[in-house]
């Protein structure tokens, strides 16, 4: 199966501690987002990359989070100082990034908890 | 963006074709709808898209009347397996070039045998 993963899929942390998540893309997909998805809701986007470039953030981005796609493949989420409201589940998505319309393909999601 | 609108929640039984209607009022020229599935702790599956008219596919059909203020995503024989979120997405394509997904609550559709 060549779709995306990610990794860890479950963290469980304490407030104020670091955390980074990997997502690994469908090779060749130039476009990978990330979105953050709490219970009951639809995941929420966080920010988008196209090929190595970051070119989008939410506000919902705050200074505690970045993100990296260093090589224009594989990405990693990283949260500083973690927070209980952190808590959720982290969802990467990558597509083609030939046209708005491309499908996106959904990791399974890195769920995180901060006791 | 179009702000889309859907059932929480639907019930229905093995074997029956299930309906789901999504209202999409502010639709612009240009937007897409589609329609996504999510299972518990899974991330969302790509089910259909379209603009207009009729779309099939394996798994769906996607009814979009002239206007395009609504679609209905249609499940012909559910089985237990389809119970899922679905989610409706319009407005996302062609209106910031990012692509980016903006999803509501979805509508949590229940099976039962």
């Amino acid at each position: 199966d060549t779709g995306v993963s990610q990794d860890p899929r479950h963290k469980i942390t304490k407030r104020g501690q670091n955390v980074t998540f990997r997502c690994d893309p469908i090779s060749e997909h130039n476009r990978l987002y990330w979105y953050r998805q709490t219970l009951g809701q639809g995941p929420e986007f966080l920010t988008y990359f196209q090929n190595e470039a970051q070119l989008e953030k939410s506000r919902l981005l705050s200074d505690r989070f970045s993100a990296e796609r260093p090589k224009g493949s594989f990405s990693t989420l990283e949260i500083q100082r973690t927070e209980q409201g952190d808590s959720a589940m982290y969802l990467c998505a990558s597509s083609p990034g030939q046209w708005d319309t491309d499908t996106q393909y959904f990791g399974p999601g890195t769920r995180l908890t901060v006791l | 963006l179009a702000k889309t609108t859907q059932p929480i929640s639907m019930d229905s039984y093995e074997g029956q074709e299930v309906n789901i209607t999504c209202s999409h009022n502010n639709i612009a020229t240009n937007d897409y709808i589609t329609w996504y599935q999510q299972f518990p702790s899974q991330g969302p599956r790509f089910i259909i898209q379209g603009y207009k008219t009729k779309v099939t596919n394996e798994v769906a059909s996607l009814f979009i009347p002239a206007d395009r203020k609504s679609s209905t995503l249609s499940l012909p024989r559910v089985s237990l397996s389809d119970t899922a979120v679905y989610y409706c997405l319009v407005g996302i394509h062609g209106s910031s070039n990012t692509g980016k997904l903006i999803f509501g609550q979805g509508t949590t559709l229940q099976v039962k045998p």
